[in-house]
């Protein structure tokens, strides 16, 4: 089975530019996440959805960075105007609450964004 | 709100000792999940395991093992014979009482050296 699908996988852009990572995740499940990782900061939560509906987007750092999720298998996270500070990795992640009510999250190999 | 704390920034040891990864958690919620994740230096996220906070029972799987003590909020990782491919960092990462559904709260890490 295809795993959590995060595109591009290595991004490079100038600072003012807009920046649109994408994720697919994995068939079946119905909430997405999407994280960044950076050295000063660590693993940290920017939003999630349910149902493609957003349910906490309280981690979004401010109003440069939006997420969708128009439908079960495509989600984007932009960032608009992009500055040299959002560079880090990018994680999408999705999972599925099981019979025993545990929601395991299944990470996408990630997108490394570097703003110049 | 959950937190946690990888008191061990890295560890190095030499192939076949074996290696224990601590972590601390809080947590409000009286029936919560906890995971383990992996990164090696590729840079994808691994799963390794969850525990549900009713269950206690330690667990060994190959040469992983897991300690889990309620009374003192730790969830401790065991790799026995390390090899030298088991050099990643580990997370650990509490969840809430759906099992991770509202997203995870990630650690510092433990960067794991494993030397031949």
């Amino acid at each position: 089975d295809a795993g959590v699908i995060q595109s591009p996988r290595h991004e490079v852009t100038e600072m003012g530019q807009e920046v649109t990572l994408r994720c697919k995740p994995i068939s079946g499940h119905d909430y997405l996440f999407w994280y960044r990782q950076t050295m000063m900061r660590g693993l940290e939560l920017l939003i999630y959805f349910n149902n493609n509906v957003p349910i906490d987007d309280s981690g979004m750092p401010e109003d440069r960075f939006s997420a969708k999720m128009p439908n079960a298998s495509f989600s984007t996270l932009k960032i608009q105007p992009s500055e040299p500070r959002d560079s880090a990795v990018y994680f999408c992640a999705s999972s599925t609450r099981t019979s025993g009510g545990t929601n395991t999250q299944y990470f996408g190999p990630g997108t490394r964004l570097t703003v110049l | 709100a959950q937190k946690v704390t990888q008191a061990q920034t890295e560890i190095s040891v030499v192939e076949k000792e074996d290696v224990t990864l601590d972590c601390v958690y809080e947590t409000r919620d009286t029936t919560y999940y906890l995971f383990w994740y992996k990164q090696p230096p590729s840079g994808e996220l691994v799963f390794l395991i969850r525990r549900n906070s009713f269950d206690e029972q330690n667990e060994i799987s190959g040469r992983y093992s897991w300690n889990f003590q309620k009374s003192t909020s730790s969830f401790n990782f065991t790799i026995t014979a390390s090899q030298v491919v088991d050099s990643a960092v580990y997370f650990c990462a509490p969840g809430d009482s759906g099992g991770g559904a509202d997203g995870l709260t990630f650690g510092k890490g433990t960067h794991l050296i494993i030397q031949p």
